[in-house]
């Protein structure tokens, strides 16, 4: 099955810095890569997403870069914040006829900190 | 319009007892999948069903088995709890199509396992 590795476990960046955040995964199949952000005690919530027709997608501050090759992705957070500090997984999913989207295989968390 | 909502939101049982969870999504999504979050760790795939049907079942056991109803409202069932079942059940409802499948999750159901 699907095994997504995600790195750094812990982050500490000042207010205004970049963070980034980096998974691989080991199912060449894998088509859809989301990203979720969880405050403490909430739900997880998706921030960006991107598949594998398309090697980079931006949204304002948030970026997300993808190399099928190397079987490896990337999301970049510019300008952070204070609220920016949550805990961020990846995830990869094959969706295989549009019917495999619900099954997620997510890293295993990244604890972001932006310090004001 | 209503998220995904599921209940109760928290829960205290003993080792051996039997949960159910459940879950209603969100409006026009056919998909229900269940996940397990222990603390500290990400989101552990345990079901997702289809159209009533069940259309993927992740690493659990057994004691694991959930459900869904025409109205695609969804029940996760665990029996003879163990100290280790511990952990945030979250359901998520997606609209499965070929360019979409974002999962919205709902705010979970806490379970500690006394």
């Amino acid at each position: 099955g699907e095994n997504v590795e995600q790195h750094p476990s812990t982050l500490s960046v000042q207010e205004g810095d970049s963070a980034v955040i980096k998974c691989t995964y080991s199912d060449s199949a894998s088509n859809y890569f989301p990203w979720y952000k969880q405050e403490l005690g909430k739900r997880p919530q998706l921030i960006i997403d991107i598949r594998s027709n398309v090697g980079e997608k931006k949204d304002q501050r948030i970026a997300v870069t993808l190399n099928k090759t190397a079987k490896h992705f990337s999301l970049h957070i510019t300008e952070t914040q204070p609220e920016d500090s949550a805990v961020y997984f990846c995830a990869a999913s094959s969706g295989a006829g549009g019917t495999s989207y619900g099954k997620l295989t997510f890293g295993q968390g990244t604890i972001l900190t932006v310090h004001p | 319009d209503a998220g995904v909502t599921q209940s109760p939101t928290h829960l205290i049982k003993t080792r051996g007892q039997h949960v159910t969870l459940r879950c209603s999504p969100i409006s026009g999504h056919k998909s229900v999948s269940w996940y397990q979050q222990v603390l500290g760790q990400g989101p552990q795939f345990i079901f997702q069903y289809y159209e009533k049907e069940e259309r993927g079942r992740g690493n659990f056991p057994d004691r694991f088995s959930a459900r869904q109803f025409p109205n695609y409202s969804s029940e996760l069932n665990v029996n003879a709890l163990l100290l280790g079942d511990s952990a945030l059940y979250l359901c998520a409802s997606s609209w499965e199509g070929q360019y979409t499948g974002e999962l919205f999750f709902g705010e979970g159901s806490r379970l500690t396992v006394l």
